[in-house]
């Protein structure tokens, strides 16, 4: 069975600096990783996924395989990143889009 | 605009009641998810499916049903709500297709506070 977990319960960071969101997983096959996000009052939704290599809003996450990892990074926090973030993770396959979703992180920037 | 709905924000209930909580989406979206979302145990997923009729069950689905008669319609029913069941609830779609890396779409939650 696969697992996700993210370390922290609240990361607080002061505006302009770095921000790392950590996530690790444990699946004995090929993980498809995603960071899905909630902003204050609104819906889950998809941030980025590891498949499309993308950045968006300056956020961007490695697979590192070795290190079974796939933190979040922005090089500059912004206030409006300041939600709920939760890495998931599916089995692909016939998984059917399954997700296994870790604990979440809240994450606050500071002004 | 995709679009999921859940039938209540909010939803008061009392200990042995018969709950019904309604997912429409309008995405023509043959797969669909409910998740229980706790805090520090993030989403959990209670039930999904993969087509009209069909069924499985996730991780924690102990004291709920499902039901889906029609495509974009998935119920998930509380036989006897108690008051561990007191919790937000997230509904989800998304397409099937060959690949699993899509994306889940998600309604806006229910939250049920079981008496």
């Amino acid at each position: 069975a696969q697992r996700v977990t993210q370390p922290e319960k609240l990361l607080s960071v002061f505006k302009g600096a770095p921000v790392e969101l950590k996530c690790n997983y444990s699946y004995s096959g090929s993980p498809e990783l995603f960071w899905y996000v909630q902003y204050s009052r609104q819906r889950l939704q998809l941030l980025l996924r590891h498949i499309s290599r993308e950045s968006i809003k300056g956020f961007t996450a490695d697979l590192n395989k070795g290190e079974t990892s796939f933190h979040l990074k922005k090089p500059f926090a912004q206030e409006e990143d300041s939600a709920m973030y939760y890495c998931a993770l599916s089995a692909g396959g016939t998984s059917y889009g399954k997700l296994t979703f870790g604990q979440g992180t809240i994450l606050t920037v500071h002004p | 605009d995709v679009k999921v709905t859940q039938s209540s924000r909010y939803l008061v209930k009392r200990t042995g009641e018969k709950v019904f909580l309604e997912c429409v989406q309008d995405m023509d979206h043959e797969n669909m998810f409910w998740y229980r979302q706790d805090p520090g145990l993030g989403l959990r997923l209670i039930y999904f499916s993969y087509d009209v009729k069909m069924k499985e069950k996730g991780d924690i689905p102990e004291g709920y049903s499902v039901s889906r008669e029609k495509k974009e319609r998935f119920s998930l029913i509380l036989e006897s709500a108690s008051t561990n069941q007191t919790s937000m609830y997230l509904c989800a779609s998304s397409p099937r297709t060959a690949s699993s890396y899509n994306e889940q779409f998600f309604g806006p939650g229910t939250r049920l506070t079981v008496l």
